[in-house]
């Protein structure tokens, strides 16, 4: 079964940085690879996805990951982090013909002012 | 208008008693989930219908019981309620079965908390 690794559960970030989360993901076929992001008390929504087309991907709110066959990973950037970037992100997965999305454990961003 | 709505937001309820969360969707979708999210931020598939048809059943007690009335609505029942079943559920939508990209719509979630 398909699954996903976020290692640090909490990442702090000073306003104005780089934003770097991690995702490492394992299937069994090529994937289909998400990042969400959850505000406080609000559901999720889609930042981005790759779906086998270009490797770079790149989102909303200037987020943008690289799918890296090679290194089973799917990381997260944003070249500078804005306060209302604070949030949880989760790192999904889910394979073609198969409905059944796998999120990591998420990381909660804090940005420092 | 919400694409994915959930009733009620906020549910405080005694150990023992049962409560139902209601889920609907105007997006058009043909299939529904219902997932849970843990104190620690974790979401977990508990179920998935397809046009009414239960496609996804994980390990759920016997307690928890969905039922989707149209291909737009997916309501979950719970009965006896039990401390640990304290969580976010998190209703949620997709077009098609088997779809090739598995993008996710949610609703903002029931927080259900048992005393």
């Amino acid at each position: 079964a398909q699954s996903v690794t976020q290692l640090g559960s909490h990442v702090s970030v000073s306003e104005g940085a780089l934003v770097l989360l991690r995702c490492n993901y394992s299937s069994s076929v090529p994937p289909y690879l998400f990042w969400y992001v959850q505000y406080p008390n609000q559901g999720l929504q889609l930042l981005l996805k790759y779906t086998s087309a270009a490797t770079l991907v790149k989102g909303i709110n200037g987020f943008e990951a690289e799918f890296k066959k090679s290194e089973t990973s799917f990381h997260l950037t944003k070249p500078s982090a804005h306060m209302s970037d604070a949030a949880e992100y989760f790192c999904a997965v889910s394979e073609y013909g198969n409905n059944r999305l796998a999120f990591g454990k998420g990381n909660q961003v804090v940005v420092i002012p | 208008d919400t694409a994915v709505s959930q009733t009620p937001k906020y549910l405080v309820t005694q150990m023992g008693n049962d409560k139902s969360i209601k889920c609907e969707q105007n997006l058009g979708h043909d299939t529904m989930y219902w997932y849970k999210q843990d104190s620690k931020k974790f979401l977990k598939i508990m179920f998935s219908y397809n046009n009414k048809e239960l496609i996804i059943n994980e390990t759920v007690p016997n307690r928890f019981s969905p039922k989707s009335p149209d291909k737009a609505h997916l309501n979950l029942h719970i009965n006896s309620l039990e401390l640990g079943d304290s969580a976010v559920y998190f209703c949620a939508s997709s077009q098609g079965s088997g779809s090739s990209s598995g993008e996710l719509f949610f609703g903002e979630g029931s927080r259900l908390t048992v005393l």
